[in-house]
């Protein structure tokens, strides 16, 4: 079974500053998906950023972008330029292998980091 | 931009009471999820539907719970007699194939 990790579970930063969020998880499945989403306080859970694990290149939308080291099942969150709109909890997640057939691709998430960005 | 819709927003419901929680997933999405988090613990997956019937479901989707698709866009999830416990927020999402998409949620208290 696969597990994910997250070692902080608050974290603050002040804005326009950079702060970085970890992540490590378990699978034995050499192909798979990982992905951040971000919980504000209207507890809705908008996707951030994923991660394709057979590709070596990390994953870059806007401030946000990935740290992604598979040998060491780590996978970590930039954010640049911190805003106050990022204040909102942050949960890894992964999932199996794309078109590798089954039925579904359910998500297995970590307890979350909550991120406060101060002004 | 196509979203996910979830009625109601908030549900207040006597213990043993059934409740049904509705979604509207993305249209062209094939696969159909629902995920529980109780307030401050991590987001749990209860069960998935693919091809008009479900294809997994977790040990915390006992006879209690139950899902449909009925009519190709709602997607329901059904608890036929609330507990206390079962308090929670309920996220439903849709994915074409790995990114799932969520919708807003629905809290459900039961008291």
């Amino acid at each position: 079974a696969q597990t994910v990790t997250q070692s902080q579970p608050e974290m603050s930063v002040q804005e326009a500053e950079t702060v970085t969020l970890s992540c490590t998880y378990d699978t034995s499945e050499s192909n798979y998906y990982l992905f951040w989403y971000k919980q504000p306080p209207s507890r809705q859970m908008i996707l951030v950023i994923r991660q394709e694990a057979y590709k070596q290149q990390n994953a870059t939308e806007n401030r946000f972008s990935v740290n992604f080291q598979k040998a060491a099942k780590s996978f970590s969150l930039k954010i640049s330029d911190s805003q106050l709109g990022d204040t909102a909890m942050y949960f890894c997640a992964f999932t199996r292998p794309l078109y590798s057939g089954g039925s579904n691709y359910k998500l297995t998430f970590g307890k979350g980091t909550l991120l406060t960005v101060n002004p | 931009e196509p979203e996910v819709t979830q009625t109601p927003s908030h549900q207040v419901t006597q213990m043993g009471q059934e409740v049904i929680l509705r979604c509207v997933p993305i249209s062209n999405h094939l696969y159909f999820y629902w995920y529980r988090q109780i307030l401050g613990q991590k987001v749990e997956f209860l069960v998935s539907f693919y091809n008009n019937e479900i294809s997994e479901k977790s040990e915390i989707f006992d006879d209690q719970f139950s899902v449909e698709r009925p009519d190709g866009s709602n997607f329901t999830l059904k608890i036929r007699s609330t507990k206390l416990e079962d308090s929670a927020m309920y996220f439903c999402a849709s994915s074409l194939v790995g990114d799932a998409f969520f919708g807003q949620g629905t809290r459900l208290t039961v008291v």
